[in-house]
């Protein structure tokens, strides 16, 4: 079984800053995908950004960016200019190729300050 | 919100009580799952169907009884809950069961509260 983990419960950040989300994950699987997915207040989770693991060219949603170190097992996520909307829990979730399950982290409650 | 809507959103209800959490898609999606969020925690994978079938039942206790009568709408049936049973149950669906960069899309959820 796949462990994805989230070492930060919580962060604050300011309006306008940048915050990074930290998930390391754990498999013997070669190839797979990555996800963030956020979970505002209002509690429907959207998905935020994805990678495959074979690409090495790390994914960019606009404010949204990761640094995938496929060695290292780590899938972090870098929120740039962030907003008040941006305010919300943020899970990294890991799926196999071939696979449906998703594994998630137990989650980053992140909070934008005005 | 998506095209995954769950009923009711919040529900309070004592452990002798029956209950039924709703949801349906509304995205022509093949495969719905049902997902149990507690504070803290990974989200825990419960029930899988594809094409109305079950294809996944994670160890969960009897006292949550799946339904899916068609690929647009899926139940998830409650009697004899127990306190530690609360928690947000989430909704979620997806095109099949191919998995890969074609996403799960989630409903709000129900926020469910056993007393």
């Amino acid at each position: 079984a796949q462990t994805v983990t989230q070492s930060q419960p919580e962060m604050s950040v300011q309006e306008a800053e940048t915050v990074t989300l930290s998930c390391t994950y754990d498999t013997s699987e070669n190839n797979y995908y990555l996800f963030w997915y956020k979970q505002p207040p209002s509690r429907q989770m959207i998905l935020v950004i994805r990678q495959e693991a074979y690409k090495q060219q790390n994914a960019t949603e606009n404010r949204f960016s990761v640094n995938f170190q496929k060695a290292a097992k780590s899938f972090s996520l870098k929120i740039s200019d962030s907003q008040l909307g941006d305010t919300a829990m943020y899970f990294c979730a890991f799926m196999k190729v071939g696979d449906y399950k998703l594994s998630f982290g137990a989650g980053t409650t992140v909070t934008v300050r005005a | 919100e998506t095209g995954v809507t769950q009923t009711p959103r919040h529900l309070v209800m004592g452990m002798t009580n029956k209950k039924s959490l709703k949801c349906e898609q509304h995205l022509g999606h093949n495969a719905m799952y049902w997902y149990k969020q507690s504070a803290k925690k990974p989200l825990e994978l419960m029930f899988v169907y594809n094409f109305k079938e079950q294809t996944e039942n994670n160890s969960v206790p009897s006292r949550f009884s799946p339904e899916c009568p068609n690929s647009s709408h899926l139940f998830l049936h409650l009697h004899t809950l127990q306190p530690e049973d609360s928690a947000l149950y989430l909704c979620a669906s997806s095109q099949d069961l191919t998995g890969g960069l074609e996403t799960q899309y989630f409903g709000p959820g129900t926020r469910l509260l056993v007393l």
